[in-house]
């Protein structure tokens, strides 16, 4: 069965430090996310991607967070620096469809675990 | 008000019992709704979607959507042990500008079923 690949599963950096995350979503899969969970939160979205354009970036800390997809399939999310506060799991997720509704559903990898020290 | 809210719980049921977890979201123009478990230190696990109104039914899973309403809920019938985990409810809801619709989440719901 097909999934979404996520590395690291665990990262642990110093303050100040950059670090970066990346996700190969569901071959054939348009429609990336990237989204922040903190202990006992839902999921905040942070970037979405329609292939290579990027259609939702409002909640993404642009100070210090990037976030690429540059052909259109896999991606990576940069943080530099990091900070204390950006400790919490990182998730891609993956959609096959481009349309803005649809009755696809979203299939999350792994996850990578970030601690910030 | 939050587009997505959930019950943070915890929700605690013997097992056997019906669990049910309901969610709750502000934008009527949501088409798309969808129920996630997140096991403790794991990456959420899709398991069920429903887009029209009435009842959706999968194995011991039980989805229920009401638009008019506005809610989404989830039947657990004879609850066990191992369904033990946070239920996030998913919607996909406009942005503000109304030009993307975007995956959203509610805080989730915490269930225990104890033995």
């Amino acid at each position: 069965e097909a999934e979404v690949a996520q590395s690291p599963r665990y990262k642990i950096t110093e303050k100040s430090q950059a670090v970066a995350f990346w996700c190969d979503p569901i071959s054939g899969h348009a429609t990336l996310y990237w989204y922040r969970q903190i202990l006992g939160q839902g999921p905040e979205l942070l970037v979405q991607f329609q292939d290579e354009s990027v259609v939702d970036d409002s909640q993404l800390p642009k100070d210090r967070f990037s976030a690429e997809r540059l052909k259109g399939v896999d991606s990576t999310l940069k943080i530099q620096p990091a900070e204390l506060g950006d400790s919490a799991m990182y998730l891609c997720a993956s959609r096959r469809d481009r349309s803005a509704i649809s009755s696809t559903e979203a299939f999350f990898g792994q996850g990578t675990r970030l601690t910030v020290v | 008000q939050k587009e997505v809210e959930q019950n943070s719980g915890p929700l605690s049921v013997p097992e056997g019992a019906i669990a049910s977890l309901n969610c709750t979201y502000s934008d009527r123009g949501s088409q798309s709704f969808f129920w996630y478990r997140q096991y403790s230190g794991k990456s959420p696990e899709l398991i069920m979607s429903i887009y029209s109104n009435g009842d959706k039914e999968d194995g011991r899973f039980t989805a229920q959507l009401n638009k008019a309403s506005q809610y989404v809920s989830l039947l657990i019938r004879d609850s066990q042990p191992s369904d033990s985990a946070t239920y996030l409810c998913a919607v996909i809801v406009a942005d503000s500008g109304g030009s993307n619709y975007k995956l959203t989440f509610g805080k989730g719901t915490l269930l225990t079923v104890n033995p």
